[in-house]
């Protein structure tokens, strides 16, 4: 079936990096533009960013532009997100998304992962 | 800037039927709408997605209990026969070239 697994997540000093996977299962991940989804605790979901089925466009919310890179290993079937220069308020559930339509850049996101918590605390 | 509106809170009886709204912020009717639910602890899981034409197509194993309709700038899901396991939060959400992707800010649904 159509899975996706996140790793990575941890308790990180603020100025420090991290390094997020999802990994795909289950469908023709070279296909399909995948996303990246937070959400603090006891906040709602917010977008993080976004990268093509052929890895050619990447878009990033304002609060990580110019401190995440979202890639992709379609070889590996998966998803990354690095994070650097990480502060407070990037402690959230990192949840990765794949978008409903082959080829799409932005729609629904039909399938989610478990999630992988980050937390950045000194 | 386009924003979903969304209740924080609604409630209903086991058994039967809430309607859970979404409203895109003035001058931005034509979008597409999904639906999420978050259960408890667990991830989000897609339900529905509502075309601007009101069509819609559920997500693979989502009972036809949950059912979707719009109306101008309102995107509306419908819960019917509610069960326990129906109480989580839902969040819309709309995307765009334009816009990215935007999340409403979630309904806590509580069964009754």
């Amino acid at each position: 079936q159509v899975q996706l697994v996140e790793s990575g997540g941890g308790v990180v000093q603020p100025g420090r990096s991290l390094r997020l996977s999802c990994a795909a299962s289950g469908f023709t991940f070279s296909s399909y533009a995948m996303h990246w989804v937070r959400q603090a605790p006891g906040k709602g979901l917010e977008w993080v960013s976004v990268i093509s089925h052929d890895e050619n466009k990447k878009y990033y919310a304002d609060p990580v532009k110019g401190r995440f890179t979202i890639s992709r290993d379609t070889s590996k079937n998966t998803l990354y997100l690095q994070m650097n220069s990480l502060r407070h308020e990037d402690t959230a559930v990192y949840y990765c998304a794949k978008v409903g339509r082959s080829y799409a850049f932005y729609d629904s996101l039909d399938v989610w992962g478990q999630g992988t918590t980050v937390t950045v605390s000194s | 800037q386009l924003v979903l509106t969304q209740s924080p809170s609604a409630s209903a009886s086991l058994g039967a039927s809430v309607k859970l709204t979404c409203t895109l912020s003035s001058g931005h009717s034509r979008y597409a709408i999904a639906w999420h639910q978050q259960q408890p602890e667990k991830g989000p899981r897609y339900l529905m997605k509502l075309n601007s034409d009101g069509s819609h197509d559920r997500g693979d194993g989502i009972p036809d209990r949950f059912s979707g309709s719009n109306s101008g700038t309102e995107t509306y899901l419908t819960i019917s026969s509610l069960q326990s396991e129906d109480e989580a939060h839902y969040y819309c959400q709309t995307w765009g070239t334009a816009i990215q992707v935007v999340f409403g800010g979630g309904t806590k649904l509580t069964v009754l």
